[in-house]
C-alpha cells in the first residue's frame, strides 16, 4: 500500500542541525518531496530528489535517499528561528497523486 | 509567491449549504489537483484534472465535485456541508503529469479554509 511516515515532533537550538527523517512504501515513486508549512500559510515546495539519486545539497538544505530502506532524510544546518514550521515529506503515485507523511514540526529554540 | 493562487483565503457558512473554491493554476501548468489538510486526516489527496479532463480520483465526497475550465482554472464545490468539512482546502498545479519527470513537481497555493457552523 501507499504509506508515508515522519516522526512527529523535533526540537533543536539555533545554530545546531536539524534532521527530519521519513519512511515510505512505495518503491515506484520517481519522485521525492519535501515541503514546508509555516503557520497559516500554504505548503512551500522546499526540494525534491529524483530516485536513482542518493544525495541533493541545496544551500542549507541536504537530501539524504537511502532507496534499499525506502527512508528519507532532510538536514538543515545551522537551523534559524525562522526554520520553525512543520516539514512535510510526500512520495507521488504512479497516478501522479501526492502522497503525504503526517509532517514533522520543528521547533527552533534560540 | 508559488504562483498558484486560490480564491478565497477564508470562508465561514453553515451546515447544508454549498460552497465553490477557485484556483488559478501557474502559467503554463496544465494539471490541477485538489487536497484536504485536516487535524484528524492529514493532507489527503482529492481528485486531479489534466487539461479539462478528469485525471484521477482520491478520497473525495460525493457531495463535492470539481471541473477545470477551458482557460485551465479550476472550481471545487462542496454541498450539503457538514461540520466535519471544515479544513483547509489546497490546489496545487504541475506542468505535466505521470511523466516521471521533474514537471510532475506540484506547486501549491496558499489555500482556502473552510469553517462550517
Amino acid at each position: 500500500g501507499e504509506d508515508v511516515e515522519q516522526s512527529l515532533f523535533l526540537s533543536v537550538r539555533e545554530g545546531d542541525s536539524s534532521v527530519i527523517n521519513c519512511t515510505y512504501t512505495d518503491s515506484s515513486s520517481t519522485y521525492l518531496y519535501w515541503y514546508k508549512q509555516e503557520p497559516g500559510a500554504g505548503l512551500q515546495l522546499l526540494t525534491y530528489i529524483f530516485s536513482n539519486m542518493d544525495m541533493k545539497q541545496d544551500q542549507r538544505l541536504t537530501v539524504l535517499l537511502n532507496k534499499k530502506d525506502k527512508h528519507l532524510s532532510l538536514r538543515i544546518a545551522d537551523t534559524q528561528t525562522g526554520d520553525s514550521a512543520i516539514y512535510f515529506c510526500a512520495e507521488i503515485s504512479n497516478t501522479g497523486k501526492l502522497i503525504f507523511g503526517q509532517g514533522t514540526t520543528l521547533q527552533v529554540k534560540p | 509567491d508559488s504562483g498558484v493562487t486560490q480564491t478565497p483565503k477564508h470562508l465561514i457558512t453553515a451546515t447544508g449549504q454549498r460552497v465553490t473554491l477557485r484556483c488559478s493554476p501557474r502559467s503554463g501548468d496544465l494539471s490541477v489537483y485538489w487536497y484536504q489538510q485536516s487535524l484528524d486526516q492529514g493532507l489527503q489527496f482529492l481528485i486531479q484534472y489534466y487539461n479539462g479532463e478528469e485525471r484521477a480520483k482520491g478520497n473525495i465526497l460525493e457531495r463535492f465535485s470539481a471541473q477545470q475550465f477551458p482557460d485551465l482554472h479550476s472550481e471545487l464545490n462542496l454541498s450539503s456541508l457538514e461540520l466535519g468539512d471544515s479544513a483547509l482546502y489546497f490546489c496545487a498545479s504541475s506542468v505535466d503529469p505521470q511523466t516521471g519527470s521533474s514537471t510532475d513537481t506540484q506547486y501549491f497555493g496558499p489555500g482556502t479554509r473552510l469553517t462550517v457552523l
